[in-house]
């Protein structure tokens, strides 16, 4: 158990519909990670949060948003589902950013939310 | 930008036999950090090994070791002894060593542990 929890496990949604994934990391951690992992693909990272704040953004569409609160759950949401949207969508978390010393550079997976677009 | 780039898409391995998957990457960086995760078919990403890279001594984790080459900007994961629990997608990745950076996954390694 990494610690990280994310829901739903699985979704299943129509095109054009919209749906937020929810992710709590692991307690201590304020660094939070989406990536999108499609059918036998690698991972692609769309976002970082840290203590609330945006500090990195990848190839995000802009369909899709996140943010993180002030308890440090983070949540995405995608709109306008397209069926390429299909993935397991990953969230990940880890200390304080490596520059301060306390980070390993190690990050803690959820399980993942498996989202199916028809 | 920097780049992962694993050119073995698929490899098998006898049980306990060894096996090396190769990983290469681009940074014009100095410091960073590299990784091997493995996901096993549960899907579960779990760290392997990592490498600090101002470390010359290569790391090992018990059956799992690196040989980390920094001036041709290779990464190479050594695993021995194979057991079937080591059947997973193993991803090497890459993550600079500043402030609020990303990870970079490379497109990964399906290994299949043959009894």
């Amino acid at each position: 158990d990494s610690g990280v929890t994310q829901t739903p496990k699985h979704l299943i949604t129509a095109t054009g519909q919209r749906v937020t994934l929810r992710c709590s990391p692991r307690s201590g951690d304020l660094s939070v990670y989406w990536y999108q992992q499609s059918l036998d693909q690698g991972l692609q990272f769309l976002i970082q949060y840290y203590n609330g704040e945006e500090r990195a953004k990848g190839n995000i569409l802009e369909r899709f948003s996140a943010q993180q609160f002030p308890d440090l759950h983070s949540e995405l949401n995608l709109s306008s589902l397209e069926l390429g949207d299909s993935a397991l969508y990953f969230c990940a978390s880890s200390h304080t950013p490596a520059l301060l010393g306390a980070n390993t550079g190690e990050l803690f997976f959820g399980e993942g939310s498996r989202l199916t677009v028809l | 930008a920097q780049t992962v780039t694993q050119s073995q898409p698929e490899m098998s391995v006898q049980e306990a036999e060894t096996v090396t998957l190769s990983c290469t990457y681009d940074t014009s960086e100095n410091n960073y950090y590299l990784f091997w995760y493995k996901q096993p078919p549960s899907r579960q990403m779990i760290l392997v090994i990592r490498q600090e890279a101002y470390k010359q001594q290569n790391a090992t984790e018990n059956r799992f070791s690196v040989n980390f080459q920094k001036a041709a900007k290779s990464f190479s994961l050594k695993i021995s002894d194979s057991q079937l629990g080591d059947t997973a997608m193993y991803f090497c990745a890459f993550m600079k060593h500043v402030v609020y950076d990303k990870v970079i996954f490379g497109p990964g390694t399906s290994l299949s542990v043959i009894p």
